[in-house]
C-alpha cells in the first residue's frame, strides 16, 4: 500500500513566525504536489516538484523534494493569517497514474 | 478559461434516501473527471474516475455509483444513503496527464441523518 504521511497533523502559530511541514513515504514517487485547502472549498494546487532534490519557491513558500523522491517539505516564512488552511501533499507514480493524497497538515496562523 | 461547477453546496439527507450530485466542466473538452470524498479536515479518498463518456472506474466498493452521460458532466449517485456516506464530496478534472494537477470544484457537504 502506498501511503503518504504528513506531520505535524495540526499547527497553530503566531503571525510572522516561520514553519515547516513534512510529507513522507516509504514509496518513491515520480513527482509530488502540494495543495492548500480553505474551509468549505476544494484544494488548490500550489506546486509540482518532479526532480529529486528540487527546490521551488513561491513568494514566502519554499518547497523541496527529497533526493530519494520519498519525501517533501514545505517551509513558510513570516506566516500570515491568509496562509491558514489544510496543506495536502499528493504523490504521483507516473504522470498518468492516480494521485495518492496525504492526510494533510491543518495550519492556523493567529493574527 | 476552464471552470468547474459543483452543486449543491450543502445537503442534509435522511438515511435510506437517494442521492444525486452533479458536476460540470466548462471551457475544455474530453477532460478526465474524478469524484473524491474527504472526511472532516482530512485527506482525499478517490471514489470514481472517468476518462470519457460512459467510462467509469470505481476505486472503492461502496454504496455509491457514478455516471458520465455527457463529455463534461459527471454525476455521483446513491439509491439508499447510509450514515457513513456523510462527508465532503469533491469533483475534479484534469487533462490527460496529472502533472498539471487537479482543478477541484468547491465541494458538496453531505450530512446523512
Amino acid at each position: 500500500t502506498q501511503l503518504l504521511e504528513q506531520s505535524p497533523q495540526f499547527l497553530s502559530i503566531q503571525e510572522g513566525e516561520n514553519l515547516t511541514v513534512y510529507c513522507n513515504s516509504s514509496s518513491v514517487f515520480s513527482s509530488l504536489q502540494w495543495y492548500r485547502q480553505e474551509p468549505g472549498e476544494g484544494p488548490v494546487l500550489l506546486v509540482t516538484v518532479v526532480t529529486g532534490g528540487e527546490v521551488k519557491k513561491l513568494k514566502r513558500l519554499t518547497f523541496q523534494f527529497g533526493d530519494a523522491r520519498k519525501d517533501s517539505s514545505l517551509h513558510i516564512t513570516a506566516a500570515q493569517p491568509g496562509d491558514t488552511g489544510l496543506y495536502l501533499c499528493a504523490g504521483l507514480k507516473t504522470s498518468y497514474d492516480k494521485v495518492i493524497f496525504g492526510p494533510g497538515t491543518s495550519l492556523s496562523v493567529i493574527p | 478559461s476552464q471552470t468547474i461547477h459543483q452543486w449543491p453546496a450543502t445537503l442534509v439527507q435522511p438515511v435510506g434516501s437517494p442521492l444525486s450530485l452533479e458536476c460540470t466542466v466548462e471551457g475544455t473538452s474530453n477532460p478526465n473527471l474524478y469524484w473524491y470524498r474527504q472526511a472532516a479536515g482530512r485527506g482525499l479518498q478517490l471514489l470514481f474516475y472517468s476518462v470519457g463518456i460512459g467510462q467509469i472506474s470505481s476505486e472503492v466498493p461502496q454504496n455509491l455509483s457514478a455516471s458520465r452521460p455527457q463529455d463534461r458532466q459527471f454525476i455521483l449517485s446513491s439509491k439508499k444513503l447510509l450514515l457513513s456516506d456523510s462527508g465532503f464530496y469533491l469533483c475534479a478534472w484534469t487533462m490527460t496527464g496529472l502533472l498539471d494537477g487537479y482543478t477541484f470544484g468547491s465541494g458538496t457537504r453531505l450530512t446523512v441523518v
